[in-house]
């Protein structure tokens, strides 16, 4: 079936608007993540969703940042008030269960100026 | 806290010939898993080859093979073989047993010279 889709692909905004990344999880995929990764680094981890409920937070930046899950499918991530240093790769990934493999989709490039 | 840590954050590597890209990290866990994940640049992640810490036999994927050494904490990851298909960044992850979080390192720039 189909892979983990993301949109958008890109995005520029300038400092300060709101953005919306979404993340389409593969069908049947209870969990699902959301990770950052800035140039040169790894990826660091957001947050995490089983079902529409998201046991940990935890990778949350600041208050700025929030994510929803409806329908145990689609996630939204939204950055509040942008920053430049907000500016990243936004990865999603989906697995079967908790334990299983995670499948990541294609990411969001952002970029505030 | 686990760590992963990847020193090389370039290699190159001439087509059809061998390379290994290292990788350390640090856990009191017994019981994890270890992953090479390639990402070229359409950014999509995609794993190469998976290790369970209580296997002593390493993983192999075709040309991908590993070199696991659980009590040195190291886990490198050899390509043979090279093809220009493999240039991408390699990314080392680790995660404890009935978790879900990964931990990343900061990845290796692999190019592969025709």
């Amino acid at each position: 079936g189909a892979g983990v889709s993301q949109s958008p692909s890109n995005k520029v905004t300038e400092k300060g608007k709101d953005v919306e990344l979404r993340c389409d999880p593969i069908s049947g995929h209870t969990a699902l993540y959301w990770y950052r990764q800035s140039l040169g680094q790894g990826l660091e981890f957001l947050i995490y969703f089983q079902g529409n409920s998201a046991p940990d937070k935890s990778g949350l930046p600041s208050d700025r940042f929030s994510a929803e899950r409806t329908g145990g499918s689609v996630s939204t991530l939204t950055i509040q008030r942008t920053q430049q240093e907000d500016s990243a790769v936004y990865l999603c990934a989906s697995s079967l269960t908790s334990e299983n493999e995670q499948f990541f989709g294609p990411g969001t490039r952002l970029t505030v100026l | 806290a686990q760590t992963v840590t990847q020193s090389q954050p370039e290699m190159s590597v001439q087509e059809a010939e061998t390379v290994t890209l290292s990788c350390t990290y640090d856990t009191s866990e017994s019981d994890y898993y270890l992953f090479w994940y390639k990402q070229p640049p359409s950014r999509q992640m995609i794993l190469v080859i998976r290790q369970e810490a209580y296997k002593q036999q390493n993983a192999t994927e075709n040309r991908f093979s590993v070199n696991f050494q659980k009590a040195a904490k190291s886990f490198s990851l050899k390509i043979s073989d090279s093809q220009l298909g493999d240039a991408a960044m390699y990314f080392c992850a680790y995660c404890t047993s009935g978790t879900y979080k990964y931990i990343f390192g900061t990845g290796t720039r692999l190019k592969v010279l025709a």
